[in-house]
């Protein structure tokens, strides 16, 4: 258990369908990220927010679009998914997004499949 | 952007030693870590290393060298637990952070 929570664990849409990945962090961090983990890739950095606002987009397709309302909860918001984009979703958070040691600590995703 | 290399899988035997080696490009560097990630699992933070030279927790320990833009962890006394995929991070100059593909180790008795 880090602290960080993702819901739901397995998620199964259609191409069509809209649906929303939700993580909260109970640390008291202020910076959120969501990753996209693929068989036998890398962790692949999608958006970050720091404070709410957020800092990183890393050329994100526009059918994902995340939402932070507060420092302690993150969506992911889904829609007219493609087949590739099957894969397990990572939220996690940090204190800061930058100076020092300062770790990110990983909910335990969610494996999506869009069928 | 990034590029990240460590070997794709390695096995030992329980209460061996393993080295999982990572070598890295990156545009500015400002620390690196190590994840170990179980399958069905999050990633959980194993060390970082911000400066040259080795940082010792416990049975892992990891190394860094700047100026070769290499790292490794260090498995000692190797358990069955310890079977897991381990993921070398480097974070950049604007403090993004990007993984390595991971390193797969299963740990045999």
């Amino acid at each position: 258990e880090t602290g960080v929570t993702q819901t739901p664990r397995h998620l199964v849409m259609g191409m069509t369908n809209k649906k929303s990945l939700k993580c909260e962090q109970h640390l008291g961090h202020n910076a959120m990220y969501w990753y996209k983990q693929s068989a036998k890739k890398p962790l692949e950095l999608m958006f970050v927010y720091n404070f709410k606002e957020q800092t990183e987009n890393n050329s994100v397709p526009s059918r994902f679009s995340p939402e932070c309302p507060n420092s302690s909860h993150l969506f992911l918001h889904l829609h007219t998914l493609q087949p590739e984009d099957s894969a397990l979703y990572l939220c996690a958070s940090s204190q800061d997004p930058g100076t020092g040691s300062y770790e990110q600590y990983f909910g335990p995703g969610t494996r999506l499949t869009v069928t | 952007g990034q590029n990240i290399d460590q070997p794709t899988e390695m096995t030992a035997t329980e209460g061996a030693i393993v080295q999982i080696n990572c070598t890295y490009q990156t545009s500015g560097f400002n620390g690196l870590f190590w994840y170990q990630q179980h399958a069905g699992e999050a990633p959980t933070f194993l060390s970082y290393n911000v400066l040259d030279g080795l940082e010792e927790k416990g049975r892992f320990s990891s190394f860094l060298s700047r100026s070769k833009g290499y790292s490794y962890l260090l498995l000692k006394e190797l358990q069955m637990k310890d079977s897991a995929s381990y993921l070398c991070a480097v974070r950049d100059r604007d403090y993004k952070l990007s993984f390595g593909a991971g390193t797969t180790v299963t740990v045999r008795a």
